[in-house]
């Protein structure tokens, strides 16, 4: 079975940009959640979603903003980029039952300059 | 006090010994535990789950649980120089994906 895919791998965005990132759950998995990991913060949670309803949000500005499709691929947005935005935005995957681990993608890195 | 804790580290153990790491947590109302192992560069990858107070064995990885003392630990026995990397401890409340994680203990195996 296929992993969460993320996509892109790497990213170089300036500030004032906005930028869209993408992630495929594994299949039959329908909460996808994100995560912000930086060296200073370590990982904190974005958001999660569910059946295309974001049910959890993090403590993040709403320049972060996500979705999910009804295919449970979902997006995060960053608008107005800051240079300390620069960070691994990372995707899991989990099954429905709610305690089912998560199940990590490779990532995205993004730069800001 | 952070919500999770976990030892400072850097760790270093002997290839064949048993490497140890710490987890505790602030929130009584925790759930479930987890484990993940996150190479240099690399996703984190899951190593265990566990739910229940007691020790749940997964090959050379046993989780221990004492929900009382608010406690998570790791065991990795017989470790391997391939075990090198940061293991980062994981909470979740009950019904939520809110994963709260630990800062991470770096862990080198000496060969």
């Amino acid at each position: 079975k296929a992993g969460v895919t993320q996509t892109p791998r790497y990213l170089i965005k300036t500030r004032g940009q906005q930028v869209t990132l993408s992630c495929s759950p594994i299949s039959g998995h329908r909460s996808v959640s994100w995560y912000q990991q930086t060296p200073g913060q370590g990982l904190q949670f974005l958001f999660e979603y569910f059946s295309e309803t974001q049910r959890n949000k993090g403590n993040f500005p709403g320049r972060f903003s996500g979705r999910q499709f009804s295919n449970s691929r979902s997006e995060m947005n960053v608008s107005t980029l800051e240079l300390g935005d620069s960070a691994l935005y990372l995707c899991a995957s989990a099954m429905t039952e709610p305690n089912s681990p998560l199940h990590f993608g490779n990532g995205t890195r993004l730069t800001v300059t | 006090q952070k919500e999770v804790e976990q030892n400072s580290g850097p760790l270093s153990v002997p290839e064949g010994a048993i490497a140890s790491l710490n987890c505790t947590y602030s929130d009584r109302g925790s759930q479930s535990f987890f484990w993940y192992r996150q190479y240099s560069g690399k996703s984190p990858e899951l190593i265990m789950s566990i739910y229940s107070n007691g020790d749940k064995e997964d090959g050379r990885f046993t989780a221990q649980l004492n929900k009382a003392s608010q406690y998570v630990s790791l065991l990795i026995r017989d470790s391997q120089p391939s075990d090198s990397a940061t293991y980062l401890c994981a909470v979740n409340k009950y019904s939520a994906r809110q994963l709260t994680f630990g800062s991470g203990t770096q862990l080198t195996v000496l060969p």
